[in-house]
């Protein structure tokens, strides 16, 4: 298995220029999320998905956008780059979290990660 | 609002040596505390998870333990080795109703050991 990929690795972007980060993983887990990672801050939740065709949002949405059309894939969409965006986005997922009141202990499964730079 | 702080910010240490980082949170209500090792330029790989009732747990020579009344953790690492050096990454879950948890991450301990 090959857990959670990322595509691409790496991207420079000019301001305003748009870009799907591709995050797939082949553990038919139900969760799906996307972060990003600054210096000096802790991974921030941009949106996440309960399962297919449902997203939502999380910490940091603005200026992103998801779609979760099929289980295994879960895309991240900037429609109009800017420099405050330059960072490394993190996809990761997990299985749907046990039940209420219960110990939620699903760990999240992190792909490698994607470096953008926005010029 | 849910915080967590780790200490120190960065640590060296040389190889053989222990080491204990640091985790202070206000994460209400909680749920569970995971560690997590982030080796450059990777995605962070799960090392530990405790709930509640839990005050310790080991994985090899990483060991965590939990204080669920002062809102402490710490990650005990035992025989240091060069494959250590990493950003090792506190995360605290917040229990609710039911479907997705908040979880609030810290800022990491950078951690180097050298021969």
């Amino acid at each position: 298995n090959a857990g959670v990929t990322q595509t691409p690795k790496f991207r420079v972007l000019k301001t305003g220029q748009s870009m799907t980060l591709l995050c797939a993983q082949d553990m038919n887990h139900e969760y799906m999320y996307w972060y990003r990672q600054d210096p000096g801050m802790g991974l921030r939740l941009i949106h996440y998905s309960v399962g297919e065709g449902t997203t939502a949002k999380g910490e940091v949405p603005d200026g992103y956008n998801v779609s979760r059309l099929k289980k295994q894939n879960f895309l991240l969409g900037l429609e109009s780059a800017a420099p405050s965006q330059t960072s490394v986005y993190f996809c990761a997922s997990s299985r749907r979290p046990g039940l209420a009141g219960g110990p939620h202990q699903e760990t999240q499964y992190f792909g490698p990660g994607t470096r953008l730079l926005v010029l | 609002k849910n915080q967590v702080e780790q200490s120190p910010q960065s640590l060296i240490i040389l190889e053989g040596k222990n080491c204990t980082l640091q985790c202070n949170y206000t994460v209400s209500p909680f749920s569970n505390l995971r560690w997590y090792k982030q080796d450059t330029g990777r995605g962070p790989v799960s090392l530990t998870i405790m709930t509640f009732s839990e005050n310790t747990k080991s994985n090899g020579r990483y060991t965590a333990t939990l204080d669920a009344d002062t809102k402490q953790s710490s990650l005990h690492i035992t025989a240091s080795q060069l494959s250590d050096s990493a950003s090792y990454i506190c995360v605290v879950s917040a229990r609710n109703s039911g479907g997705y948890q908040k979880v609030t991450f810290g800022t990491g301990t950078k951690l180097q050991v050298i021969p």
